[in-house]
């Protein structure tokens, strides 16, 4: 199994509160991706890092950002948690970006509840 | 708007039985994969397909990228309890990252 773990496991918190949620990697790969999983939706992609301190937007970054200062280190932050953003939260790596040689391992997820 | 469609959302079947997903697109593709989830973890990856009209069988498994780049499907022969699971489909545009579709899941009864 790919050396990616994500924490907390499970959170509940309340709207209006900051929530930071963090993935590390021992793997060493250059892409770190950051999902929300919900139901009839799949997995849509929040943010995805290609580098340290280099991110860019996914399809529904909207209230949330990111930070990678290290390597094995991604950061998915809600500055002011809404209900909205109940979700599972999936962290991913990969060493390449697309094509054939690109697969994405992912983390055990984190279950986010807000209130 | 979802990128990719899957059909159907939800699949129930008996054991034994033969079963095809789709997974289809107004856009072109660079490439294509499949993952399967299992309730409680991250998704893995089956399968990725490049090639238009290219076939790729794992075990009782079959996926088929179509000729236009559009879409897949994947196809499942003789089904067992332990596919059971979520399968997801997601597409790469040419020089971009995966995109992946709402998901099938499927329940396979003993």
């Amino acid at each position: 199994d790919a050396g990616i773990t994500q924490s907390p496991r499970h959170k509940v918190t309340e709207t209006g509160t900051p929530v930071t949620l963090r993935c590390h990697q021992t793997e060493n790969h250059r892409y770190m991706y950051w999902y929300r999983q919900d139901p009839g939706h799949g997995l849509r992609l929040i943010h995805y890092s290609y580098g340290v301190k280099d991110t860019d937007k996914g399809e529904v970054s909207d209230g949330y950002s990111v930070s990678r200062s290290k390597t094995e280190d991604f950061l998915l932050t809600l500055e002011s948690a809404t209900s909205s953003q109940t979700s599972v939260y999936f962290c991913a790596i990969s060493g390449v970006l697309a094509g054939v040689d690109n697969e994405q391992f992912f983390g055990p997820g984190t279950r986010l509840t807000v209130l | 708007t979802q990128l990719l469609e899957q059909s159907p959302q939800f699949l129930s079947i008996q054991e034994g039985e033969n079963l095809t997903v789709y997974c289809n697109s107004s856009s072109v593709f660079s490439s294509l994969q499949w993952y399967r989830q299992e309730p409680g973890e991250g998704p893995v990856l089956l399968v990725t397909v490049v090639t238009g009209g290219e076939v790729k069988k794992l075990k009782r498994l079959t996926f088929q990228f179509g000729d236009a780049r559009k879409d897949s499907s994947l196809h499942i022969t003789a089904a067992q309890p332990g596919d059971t699971g979520l399968y997801l489909c997601a597409g790469a545009e040419y020089g971009d990252k995966f995109y992946f579709g709402s998901g099938t899941k499927l329940n396979v009864k003993p």
